[in-house]
């Protein structure tokens, strides 16, 4: 049973537009996200990450939004740029102060131009 | 810059063939996963380990084992391959000091059972 979820398998966007991708999750022992980027025949690779402590965490285009009443985050990507057309995984992990990651099943995202 | 070296990009095995999936990380990071991608079932863990000799069973390791002799070198490997099993295999590795987050990833090896 997936304790992150994504419900949005894609996502069309123009370029210059912003990207808004959701993730959900059940445990609310989970205390650290992150997010993933991958691109076709390549591996995931780590974009952007935030703390419970935090509601926000901005890293150029990529921000972070975390809900913690709600147990839902969402990445925010301002404004979207053709290469940043891939899939997203939103991860947390398995437990607090775990290093074990459980991922969602991604969003992909399609940047037109 | 971590690198995550797996052996082969592309396999194409027959159902009942013994499959080994190699994978070897240059940055002497304690802790080494095995996940398979599926679409619309994202990233599932199928086992990992923490040091040298240990292992631990993820979500899914019916029908997997692995090895972990040395601790750059982490191998997957399907005693009986199935149909089933045709999937993308992510290997990745993390240090072990302290909880950072960061998984970093090799490129995949796309096995496909026939």
């Amino acid at each position: 049973d997936q304790q992150v979820k994504q419900n949005s398998p894609s996502l069309s966007v123009q370029e210059g537009r912003i990207s808004i991708l959701n993730c959900d999750y059940t445990n609310s022992m989970f205390d650290y996200f992150l997010w993933y980027k991958k691109y076709p025949a390549e591996g995931p690779t780590f974009l952007i990450s935030i703390s419970s402590i935090k509601d926000k965490n901005e890293d150029g285009r990529f921000t972070v939004f975390l809900n913690k009443s709600a147990k839902h985050l969402s990445l925010h990507i301002v404004p979207s740029q053709p290469g940043d057309s891939a899939v997203y995984f939103c991860a947390a992990p398995f437990e607090a102060d775990d290093y074990k990651l459980s991922f969602g099943a991604g969003t992909t995202v399609t940047v037109r131009a | 810059d971590v690198k995550v070296t797996q052996s082969s990009r592309y396999l194409v095995k027959r159902t009942g063939e013994k499959v080994f999936l190699e994978c070897v990380q240059d940055m002497d990071h304690e802790n080494m996963f095995w996940y398979r991608q599926d679409p619309g079932l994202g990233l599932r863990l199928i086992y990992f380990s923490y040091d040298v000799k240990m292992k631990e069973k993820g979500d899914i390791p019916e029908g997997y084992s692995v090895s972990r002799e040395k601790k750059e070198r982490f191998s997957l490997i399907l005693e009986s391959a199935s149909t089933n099993q045709t999937s993308m295999y992510l290997c990745a590795s993390s240090t072990g000091t302290g909880y950072t987050g960061e998984l970093f990833f090799g490129e995949g090896s796309r096995l496909t059972v026939l």
